[in-house]
C-alpha cells in the first residue's frame, strides 16, 4: 500500500457542483493531517488541517477516519478559482526511523471547474 | 511581511557544475525543508533542519547538500553528483516536529539541466 494515496483525476465539474475527493494513508500511527492546494507550476498551500472531529471553512469541509485510514474534502458551490491541484498530506508518525512530524504528500487530485 | 522567500526563480545549469539554491524565512520558525517536485510526482524530501547548525538527510539526499548556519537560511547546493537535477525544487518551513507541524512554503525555485 502507498504511504498516501489519492485518485489522480481530473475531476472536471461545472461551477456550483459539489465534489469530494479521498485519500488513504498507510501508517496507523499519522497524528497530522492536511489539504494543501497547489496551482499549476506554483508553491502548494495549506488550505485546511484535518481534525479527528472533523472541521468545516466555508465551504470546504474535512473529515478523518481513523478507523479506516481515510481522510476526505469535500467542495460546496464550486468556483471557477477551485480549479487546482488538491494535495492530501499526513504526517510520518513513530513508527518512521527518521522524524514522525515529516509530512509524507500524497501526488494530488486534479480539480477543473468549468462556467 | 512574512514568508519565505527562495531564488532565483528560474536556473539553467550545464552538466556538471554546482549550483546553490537559496531559501529564507522571517517566520521564526526551527523547521526548515527542501524537496524537488518531479511532473505528476508528489513531493519527496530532500534534507530537513530542526534547529540551527543541525540537518538530516530526508528519503532522496544523494547528490545534494545543505547547511543551516543561520535559523533565517537553509541554502541547497545541487551539486553534479545528482544524476537527474531537473526539476522544481521547494523549501519550506515549520514549527518542528509537534502535532501542530503545518510546513509553508516558498514560491520554489525551477532548475534545468542543460
Amino acid at each position: 500500500r502507498k504511504e498516501v494515496e489519492q485518485d489522480p483525476g481530473p475531476f472536471n465539474v461545472p461551477e456550483g457542483a459539489t465534489v469530494a475527493f479521498n485519500c488513504t494513508y498507510s501508517n496507523s500511527a499519522s497524528q497530522s493531517f492536511f489539504w494543501y492546494r497547489q496551482d499549476c507550476r506554483k508553491e502548494p498551500k495549506l488550505l485546511m488541517s484535518v481534525y479527528s472531529s472533523g472541521n468545516e471553512d466555508g465551504r470546504f469541509t474535512a473529515q478523518l477516519n481513523r478507523a479506516s485510514q481515510y481522510i476526505s474534502l469535500l467542495i460546496r458551490d464550486s468556483k471557477l478559482s477551485d480549479s487546482a491541484t488538491y494535495l492530501c498530506v499526513v504526517n510520518r508518525g513513530v513508527n518512521y526511523g527518521g522524524s514522525q512530524g515529516n509530512l509524507i504528500f500524497g501526488k494530488g487530485t486534479k480539480l477543473s471547474v468549468k462556467p | 511581511d512574512g514568508g519565505i522567500t527562495q531564488s532565483p526563480k528560474y536556473l539553467f545549469r550545464k552538466e556538471g557544475q554546482n549550483v546553490t539554491l537559496s531559501c529564507e524565512q522571517n517566520l521564526n520558525h526551527d523547521a526548515m525543508y527542501w524537496y524537488r517536485q518531479d511532473p505528476g510526482q508528489g513531493l519527496r524530501l530532500i534534507y530537513y533542519s530542526q534547529i540551527v547548525n543541525d540537518f538530516q538527510k530526508g528519503d532522496i539526499a544523494e547528490g545534494y547538500s545543505v547547511s543551516r548556519e543561520k535559523k533565517e537560511s537553509f541554502p541547497l547546493t545541487v551539486t553534479s553528483a545528482q544524476k537527474n537535477p531537473t526539476a522544481f525544487y521547494l523549501c519550506a518551513s515549520g514549527g518542528g516536529q509537534g502535532l501542530q507541524n503545518e510546513q509553508f512554503f516558498g514560491p520554489g525555485t525551477r532548475l534545468t539541466v542543460l
